[in-house]
């Protein structure tokens, strides 16, 4: 199942540098997309959502932005923290549709912050 | 904050045994879900709960597996036969209604079958 990917299993960023994560995705029912953060032995926790009707949502240092025309989101972390270090976990569902909220994830990608 | 709650943490069963995996979700949600990870794969969405009954299923839910609300706060899902294939984690989780709202997640159950 390739409808949702992240193409990039890791990244390394500086402490108080900018991280940004991709996820692209190819069915176009999807219309609202979320963000999870997963430590170790702990489950998905639930960072940011966005709508297919808006194309940016901003929650402190966490802004998701979505191009619907290239079927592509992107998670910014502004500045990096240590303790973002994590698996991110891309996901979207048709929650417009008959789905009742079926999640799609991505890979995930390992975000590594260096102090 | 109000958290989803899994139970129990690791289970280990011979292959063939019934296993039963318990989840208490947030208390006013209304939606139920349950996903699977096998080591080094996607989380994999399984089934949906909504309404005292299952609203969708993929393909991996199959006869062997069963899920339940037996009372106002548990909801459960069984595995009749396990296989040595049933052998990850498996995440429960919960919204307050459907749509656009996210589902908040429980720590999972890593369940491994000899």
């Amino acid at each position: 199942d390739q409808q949702v990917k992240q193409n990039s299993p890791s990244l390394s960023v500086q402490e108080g540098r900018i991280s940004i994560l991709n996820c692209d995705y190819t069915n176009s029912m999807f219309d609202y997309f979320l963000w999870y953060k997963k430590y170790p032995a702990e489950g998905p926790t639930f960072l940011i959502s966005i709508s297919s009707i808006k194309d940016k949502n901003e929650d402190g240092r966490f802004t998701v932005f979505l191009n619907k025309s290239a079927k592509h989101l992107s998670l910014h972390i502004v500045p990096s923290q240590p303790g973002d270090s994590a698996v991110y976990f891309c996901a979207a569902s048709d929650a417009g549709g008959t789905s009742y909220g079926k999640l799609t994830f991505g890979q995930g990608t390992i975000l590594t912050v260096h102090p | 904050e109000p958290e989803v709650t899994q139970t129990p943490s690791h289970q280990v069963t011979q292959m063939g045994q019934e296993v039963i995996l318990r989840c208490v979700p947030i208390s006013n949600h209304l939606y139920f879900y349950w996903y699977r990870q096998i080591l080094g794969q996607k989380v994999e969405f399984l089934v949906s709960f909504y309404n005292n009954e299952i609203s969708e299923k993929s393909e991996i839910f199959d006869d062997q597996f069963s899920v339940e609300r037996p009372d106002g706060s548990n909801f459960t899902l069984k595995i009749r036969s396990t296989k040595l294939e049933d052998s990850a984690m498996y995440f429960c989780a919960s919204s307050n209604r459907g749509g656009h709202q996210p589902q908040h997640f429980g720590d999972g159950t890593r369940l491994s079958i000899l």
